[in-house]
Formats: structure tokens, sequence, C-alpha cells
């Protein structure tokens, strides 16, 4: 099956500090989602990116198809921004799977 | 709020207990989910409904039992559960199923401890 490989695993911050969180894949795929999943454990979608770039407020995301990656951007972050960071995607061809990555952990300090 | 809820939000069990962890979702979709998160591990998916019919069964133990009696209801029915089963169980619903380019809404998970 496909694979999905988050980095970094762990990140710390200092509040008003930027990010960028990076999910590979090693296969075509057709969906491409960001969720936070925050210290209850409550997973929120962020976006939905198979490829091109979005944008929301002080997130943003980019997928590029072609190499197999999509970057999450997070800027002047906040303390509310801690928690977990996954990124799923479902093949090109197949069946109607969502692959998860084993997340970066983010935790801003104030 | 995603429009997804669980009941309970924790539960404790032993291993010869039998219980049913509960999801619905508000939003109309068709498709609905149930994930194992357990700690250091990335979610697993255990079982997809589409229209109430089952369409994936992830090798999942036969002490695992899902029921999904309309498109917004689903039940995992839990009996002599072991304690690695403890973990974060998740319920997720789409519009229709997400290898076609579906967002996927969570719900806020049930904490389970088999004892």
């Amino acid at each position: 099956g496909i694979q999905v490989e988050q980095s970094p695993p762990d990140l710390i911050l200092q509040e008003g500090a930027n990010s960028t969180l990076r999910c590979n894949f090693s296969d075509s795929v057709n969906n491409l989602q960001w969720f936070h999943q925050n210290p209850w454990g409550q997973l929120i979608n962020l976006f939905y990116i198979p490829s091109g770039t979005k944008q929301n407020g002080r997130l943003s995301a980019t997928t590029v198809a072609t190499e197999r990656y999509s970057l999450l951007y997070i800027s002047s972050s906040q303390t509310t921004d801690s928690g977990v960071y996954f990124c799923a995607v479902g093949p090109n061809f197949g069946n109607e799977k969502l692959t998860f990555g084993t997340g970066t952990r983010l935790t801003i300090i104030p | 709020e995603t429009g997804v809820t669980q009941t309970p939000r924790h539960l404790v069990m032993g291993m010869t207990n039998k219980k049913s962890l509960k999801c619905e979702q508000h939003l109309g979709h068709n498709a609905m989910y149930w994930y194992k998160q357990s700690a250091k591990k990335p979610l697993e998916l255990m079982f997809v409904y589409n229209f109430k019919e089952q369409t994936e069964n992830n090798s999942v133990p036969s002490r695992f039992s899902p029921e999904c009696p309309n498109s917004s209801h689903l039940f995992l029915h839990l009996h002599t559960l072991q304690p690695e089963d403890s973990a974060l169980y998740l319920c997720a619903s789409s519009q229709d199923l997400t290898g076609a380019g579906d967002t996927q809404y969570f719900g806020p998970g049930t904490r389970l401890t088999v004892l």
C-alpha cells in the first residue's frame, strides 16, 4: 500500500514563530488532507489539497503531486496551534482508504 | 463542532464485558468510518460503510462488530476485548467514499480502557 512519512516527528517553538511541516508519499494520489488533532483527541480537517496551494488565515498548504510531497505552513504560531498534525492520502486508483502518516507533534511555548 | 458526535467519550471495561460505541453524523453524508488510534501509531482504518453497506473490513478481529442501521448512525459493538484494544476510537463521515476526493469529518472519539 501507499506509504506516508511526516517530518519532523516533534517540533517545539516559541509563540510567534513560523513552521513548516512536511508530508512525503510513495505513490500518486487523488486525495490529500491535512488534519489537526487537539490535546483532547478531536481531529479537525484543515485542508483538502491533492495539488496546488491553499491558504486559510495563518495556515497555508502546498502539494506538489508530481514530486509526491505536501507542505503545511503555520505562521505566527499561537499556543492553540499545539497538537498533532496529520497528513492523510488516498491513492489514484483502487479503494476508498485514507492512509495516515504518523504525525508531527507541535508544541508552542508561550 | 464537526457535525459528528460520539458517545460515550470515555469507557472503562473489563475483558468479559459487552459494550457499544455510538456515532451519529448530522451532515447528510453517505459514508461512515471507524478508526483506531493507539499510542505512537498512525490511525488505523477498521471499517467503512457506504449507504449502510459495509465496504471495508480491514482485518479487524471479530470481537469488534460494527452496525450501521442507517446513513446517520454507526455503532461498534465490543465483547471479550483484550488490554491491547485500549485506544482512542474515532468515527468519521464523508459525503461519499473518500477515494472520490471527499473530505472526512471526525467525531471527538471514545477513549477506551480495557482492564
